[in-house]
């Protein structure tokens, strides 16, 4: 079946530091990609979302492209606040019933 | 209103009590979803309504009763929950429809949750 999977965390940086969090997916057909965040004491935001091979999906200076070659979905920032620390999950949806299908998770704490 | 609501934001129970999350959407969606987040535990997708139709239902005890009277509305009715139970339950809205993309273009919306603790 549909799966996702992310790096561990909790990944630490310093603010300003480059960003990425690893997702690999393994899914039959041609999913949807999304990357949720969830700041503390909050619901799931949708950070960013792509739908198609090689599509770049960007959102508050994040962004992840979907690579079908690699079934891989990273997230990226170039300089990241105190104010991104948060937990990010990477998720897909196939085709067929819309059902979403969840990363563990990724903790992301940056310092000052 | 926009967007998701649940309440309460909070709720502390006893292992005795009876009572209820509530969860609305004002999105239009017609597929509504509870899910519980355990600490140190991945997302856990509980139950599923497409079309105020429960779709899903994965193993959940049954001291854990959903409800889902309109397309608008969905409830969680708890009653002799256990300590581990206690968790941040989460609900989500899309628009299940195939035919014209819905959460497969857009995704799902999430609440901003209930935090639960049973004592």
């Amino acid at each position: 079946g549909n799966s996702v999977t992310q790096m561990e965390g909790p990944v630490t940086l310093s603010e300003e530091a480059f960003l990425t969090i690893n997702c690999t997916y393994t899914a039959t057909g041609y999913p949807s990609l999304f990357w949720y965040v969830q700041y503390p004491g909050e619901g799931l935001q949708l950070l960013l979302k792509a739908t198609k091979a090689d599509d770049k999906g960007s959102n508050k200076g994040f962004e992840a492209t979907y690579r079908k070659e690699t079934t891989s979905f990273h997230l990226e920032k170039g300089s990241v606040q105190v104010s991104d620390s948060a937990v990010y999950f990477c998720a897909l949806m196939g085709t067929g019933f819309q059902k979403l299908v969840f990363g563990t998770g990724t903790r992301l704490l940056v310092s000052p | 209103e926009t967007g998701v609501t649940q309440t309460p934001r909070h709720l502390v129970m006893g292992m005795t009590n009876k009572k209820s999350l509530k969860c609305e959407q004002h999105l239009g969606h017609n597929a509504m979803y509870w899910y519980k987040q355990s600490a140190k535990k991945p997302l856990e997708l509980m139950f599923v309504y497409s079309l105020e139709e429960r779709v899903e239902n994965n193993s959940v005890p049954s001291r854990f009763s959903p409800e889902c009277p309109n397309s608008s509305h969905l409830f969680l009715h708890l009653h002799t929950l256990q300590p581990e139970d206690s968790a941040l339950y989460l609900c989500a809205s899309s628009q299940d429809t195939t035919r014209t993309g819905g959460a497969f273009l857009h995704g799902y919306t999430f609440g901003s949750g209930t935090r639960l603790t049973v004592v």
